[in-house]
C-alpha cells in the first residue's frame, strides 16, 4: 500500500509570504498525485494534479506544484499568501486506475496579516 | 465538467432513525463511487467502494448493515445510516470516477469529490 506524509500539521506564514507545505508519498510506480483543499464545513476542492508530463503542475489560485520522482515528493507552492489561503490542505496519491486514493494527515496553514 | 453533486449538505437526525445521502455525478458516468468518512482534524478515511449494478465493498472495520450502499445508475449512489447513532456524526464525502475519458475537461482514472454531508445525531 501506499503512504502519504505531509510534514507539519499546521504551518502559518505572514500575508504575502511564501507558503510551502510538503508532501512525500511511498510508491515504486509513478503515482497519480493531488492536492485538495477544504475550507471550514465544506468538501475538498481540487487545487492540482499530477498525472502525466510536465513536471511542474500550476493550479488554482496561484498555487502550483513539482513532482520530483526522485526525491518522492510533491511539494505545493505559492510565491505571495492570501488571507483567504486559510484552509486545511491535503496531499493524496492514487495509482493509475484512480481505484485507491491514499490520503495525507493534512496541513491547517493560517494567514497572519 | 466533473461535477458531483452530494446532498443534503447538512442533516440533523434522532437517534435511531435512518438517513440517506446522495451522491450525483452531474456531467459525466461515474462507474465507480467512493464513500468516505471524516472526523473532525482528521483525513479521509474511505469506508467502501461501490461500483454501478453490484455491491459494493467495504473496507475493514466499516459495517456494511449499518451503512448501506446502493449504485443503481451510472449518475448516482446513496449512503443510508441506518438507526444512527450520536457517534455516527461525522463528515461524509462521496466521490465519483469514470473509466472511459468522456473528452473536455474530465479526466479518466480520476476521483471528483462532492462538497460532503455533515450529518449530527442527537
Amino acid at each position: 500500500a501506499q503512504s502519504v506524509t505531509q510534514l507539519g500539521s499546521h504551518v502559518s506564514v505572514s500575508e504575502g509570504a511564501l507558503v510551502l507545505l510538503r508532501c512525500n508519498y511511498s510508491s515504486s510506480v509513478p503515482p497519480y498525485l493531488f492536492w485538495y483543499v477544504q475550507y471550514p464545513n465544506q468538501g475538498l476542492q481540487l487545487l492540482l494534479k499530477y498525472t502525466t508530463g510536465a513536471t511542474l503542475v500550476k493550479g488554482i489560485n496561484g498555487f502550483e506544484a513539482e513532482f520530483k520522482k526522485s526525491e518522492t515528493s510533491f511539494h505545493l507552492t505559492k510565491p505571495s499568501a492570501h488571507m483567504s489561503d486559510a484552509a486545511e490542505y491535503f496531499c493524496a496519491v492514487s495509482d493509475f486506475t484512480g481505484n485507491q486514493f491514499y490520503f495525507g494527515t493534512g496541513t491547517s496553514l493560517t494567514v497572519i496579516p | 465538467g466533473a461535477v458531483v453533486s452530494q446532498h443534503p449538505s447538512r442533516v440533523i437526525c434522532k437517534s435511531g432513525t435512518s438517513v440517506k445521502i446522495e451522491c450525483r455525478s452531474l456531467d459525466f458516468q461515474a462507474t465507480t463511487m467512493f464513500w468516505y468518512r471524516q472526523f473532525p482534524k482528521q483525513s479521509l478515511m474511505l469506508m467502501a467502494t461501490s461500483n454501478e449494478g453490484s455491491k459494493a465493498t467495504y473496507e475493514q472495520g466499516v459495517e456494511k448493515d449499518k451503512f448501506l450502499i446502493n449504485h443503481a445508475s451510472l449518475t448516482l449512489s446513496t449512503l443510508t445510516v441506518t438507526s444512527a447513532h450520536p457517534e455516527d456524526s461525522s463528515f461524509y464525502i462521496c466521490s465519483a470516477r469514470d473509466l472511459v475519458a468522456s473528452g473536455g475537461t474530465i479526466a479518466k482514472n480520476i476521483q471528483y469529490f462532492g462538497a460532503g454531508t455533515r450529518l449530527s445525531v442527537l
